[in-house]
């Protein structure tokens, strides 16, 4: 079946713009995740949506952030006024919901900021 | 959550066993472990989990002692497709689980 898909898979972008990055999970999984990952390090958690609950947004550096998940599907990462130090590729991920501990991930979306 | 401590990198060649050491001294008893692999410019992928004594799928085992402080991923006769990074997790069974700590992982670099 279909797994999780992200677009675009590149975006450059000059410092100071707005980014729309894009996420399709798996249908019928309840759990979404946006990390963020530069070269060479780990994973960073950037936020979590589970069903209708209020999402868990403890892990976005600032205010530019933020996101949404439109009807429990698609969910779109909004970064505002980019920043070089915003270069990264974001990964989004999915899991069927509570007490499942396996993430399915999309192929990233690799951010360049000029 | 469960810190967790493993090597940067290791090294292997290919045909040989390789055995990654995961530290997690903090474990606490509802949580389980649990190992994504993450080849170049790929999102990470679920492995392997477990929560006591031994877990063999067609991938990988998993042996984790009975204080559970740390476990050991195993992969027989690696290949060359198999370098990669790996990460260990301890994660929270049956409960919300929203900030994963991915950490840097153990990037393993197989060679002919």
């Amino acid at each position: 079946g279909a797994g999780v898909s992200q677009s675009p898979s590149n975006k450059v972008t000059e410092k100071g713009k707005d980014v729309e990055l894009r996420c399709d999970p798996i249908s019928g999984h309840t759990a979404l995740y946006w990390y963020r990952q530069s070269l060479g390090q780990g994973l960073e958690f950037l936020i979590y949506f589970q069903g209708n609950s209020a999402p868990d947004k403890s892990g976005l550096p600032s205010d530019r952030f933020s996101a949404e998940r439109t009807g429990g599907s698609v969910s779109t990462l909004t970064i505002q006024r980019t920043q070089q130090e915003d270069s990264a590729v974001y990964l989004c991920a999915s899991s069927p919901g509570r007490g499942s501990y396996e993430q399915y991930f999309g192929p990233g979306t690799r951010l360049t900021v000029t | 959550l469960a810190k967790t401590t493993q090597p940067i990198s290791m090294d292997s060649y290919e045909g040989q066993e390789v055995n990654i050491t995961c530290s997690h001294n903090n474990i606490a008893t509802n949580d389980y472990i649990t190992w994504y692999q993450q080849f170049p410019s790929q999102g990470p992928r679920f492995i392997i989990q477990g929560y006591k004594t031994k877990v063999t799928n067609e991938v990988a085992s998993l042996f984790i002692p009975a204080d559970r402080k740390s476990s050991t991923l195993s992969l027989p006769r690696v290949s060359l497709s198999d370098t990669a990074v790996y990460y260990c997790l301890v994660l929270l069974y049956g409960g919300s689980q929203g900030n994963l700590i991915f950490g840097k992982g153990t990037k393993l670099s197989v060679k002919p």
